[in-house]
């Protein structure tokens, strides 16, 4: 298994610009989470979905941030418009129980907003 | 209020000398605390659980509820731990602090 996959590594986009961040988690997996990691504020929970349905959003910073699971193998996390204040390295992990610790981190998207 | 404090942005140390990396937490409930750790280019992943309480590549970290700390802790730093360590608090969800880069020199 090549664990969980996100795409792409690296983003650049200009203020405004809409981007979207993509993430497949591993199989059978049912949990699936969305971190940012600044260095100001660390590593920060925006979302997390168990079984497609989202459960706990309140870590997502503003409506500006929206994300989705249509399937159990495909996630992604929108941010229209976006600002330079967005620019993050934004992982996604998953996990096949609901315990926190046992969840499996991707390698990651750095995202920078000029 | 739920809260992972980790002090130390960058410490860094000569290989073999001692090593700790400072986490505290604020928490009502009973604590359940891990150190995560992510190595240049690689993916974040669980260093150990405070429950197991076993010693992970050297480093061991002890739940100190009284200081509420959970401080990791290596006799002698070796240039491969280089590293930036997460301490985490599980609530229902996980809570990070944000995180202490270590540097060991040669």
């Amino acid at each position: 298994d090549a664990g969980v996959i996100q795409s792409p590594r690296h983003e650049v986009t200009e203020m405004g610009q809409e981007v979207t961040l993509r993430c497949k988690p591993i199989s059978g997996h049912d949990y699936l989470f969305w971190y940012r990691q600044t260095m100001m504020r660390g590593l920060e929970l925006l979302i997390y979905f168990n079984n497609n349905v989202p459960i706990d959003d309140s870590g997502m910073p503003e409506d500006r941030f929206s994300a989705k699971m249509p399937n159990a193998s495909f996630s992604t996390l929108k941010i229209q418009p976006s600002e330079p204040r967005d620019s993050a390295v934004y992982f996604c992990a998953s996990s096949l129980t609901g315990a926190s610790y046992e969840q499996y981190f991707g390698p990651g998207t750095r995202l920078t907003v000029t | 209020a739920q809260r992972v404090t980790q002090p130390e942005k960058l410490l860094s140390v000569f290989k073999g000398a001692p090593v700790e990396l400072k986490c505290n937490y604020s928490y009502s409930g009973s604590p359940e605390l891990f150190w995560y750790v992510q190595y240049s280019r690689q993916r974040l992943q669980l260093l150990l659980r405070h429950i197991s309480r076993e010693s992970i590549k050297g480093f061991t970290a002890d739940l100190n509820k009284g200081e509420t700390s959970f401080h990791l802790k290596k006799p002698f730093a070796q240039e491969e731990d280089s590293a930036m360590y997460y301490c985490a608090l599980d609530t229902d969800k996980l809570i990070f602090g944000t995180g202490t880069r270590l540097q060991v020199f040669p």
